[in-house]
């Protein structure tokens, strides 16, 4: 059992459609993360939040905003998406710095 | 940029063999290494962390480390059809002023029963 935990597991949206994706964890982390994975690639960083600030923003179009309401929680926002947005979405959690990732299950995202 | 490479596989080993995958990166003050798991349609799961050179055992998995070469591998020993799955080697690097975790693309790994 992962200890983040990423709500919808699958989404279907349509390109003109607002959703979001959250994400929750309970360890205590400070630092929490989005990433985008597309079939047989590595995990692409999206953003970061330390201390609920946003730290990194890879350059990710402004239809992806991300939001960090407490020490716990992080969210994207998704809207008017294109079909190559497609992917599962992975939120992870970290500690300090060196130590690892922690990922929740993922949230796969269909845009029709 | 940063990179960390890895063999791209795909690796087919038969069970019960040792399956060793490998991994360079190419930043000298990179401290942290990590191995993921991840089966296919699902998330990475950590299976090892790795700080020092050496060897580091866990089951049946061992992390080795060799910072003066760059180079980190996953040996799995007796190879179960479980096992089969994408192992993404991570490793940390600071870029720009800020850390970050670093993926390689993966190694795809098949035990043939």
């Amino acid at each position: 059992d992962t200890e983040v935990t990423q709500t919808p597991k699958h989404l279907v949206m349509g390109m003109t459609n607002k959703k979001s994706l959250k994400c929750e964890q309970h360890m205590g982390h400070r630092a929490m993360y989005w990433y985008k994975q597309k079939a047989k690639k590595p995990p692409e960083l999206m953003f970061v939040y330390s201390y609920e600030k946003l730290s990194i923003n890879e350059s990710v179009p402004s239809r992806f905003s991300p939001e960090c309401p407490n020490s716990s929680l992080l969210n994207l926002h998704l809207h008017a998406l294109q079909p190559e947005d497609s992917a599962l979405y992975l939120c992870a959690s970290r500690g300090t710095l060196n130590s690892p990732l922690h990922f929740g299950n993922g949230t796969r995202l269909t845009v029709t | 940029q940063k990179e960390v490479e890895q063999n791209s596989g795909p690796l087919s080993v038969p069970e019960g063999a040792i399956a060793s995958l490998n991994c360079t990166y190419s930043d000298r003050g990179s401290q942290s290494f990590f191995w993921y798991r991840q089966y296919s349609g699902k998330s990475p799961e950590l299976i090892m962390s790795i700080y020092s050179n050496g060897d580091k055992e866990d089951g049946r998995f061992t992390a080795q480390l060799n910072k003066a070469s760059q180079y980190v591998s996953l040996l799995i020993r007796d190879s179960q059809p479980s096992d089969s799955a994408t192992y993404l080697c991570a490793v940390n690097s600071y870029q720009g002023g800020s850390e970050k975790l670093v993926f390689g693309k993966g190694t795809k790994l098949t035990v043939n029963p």
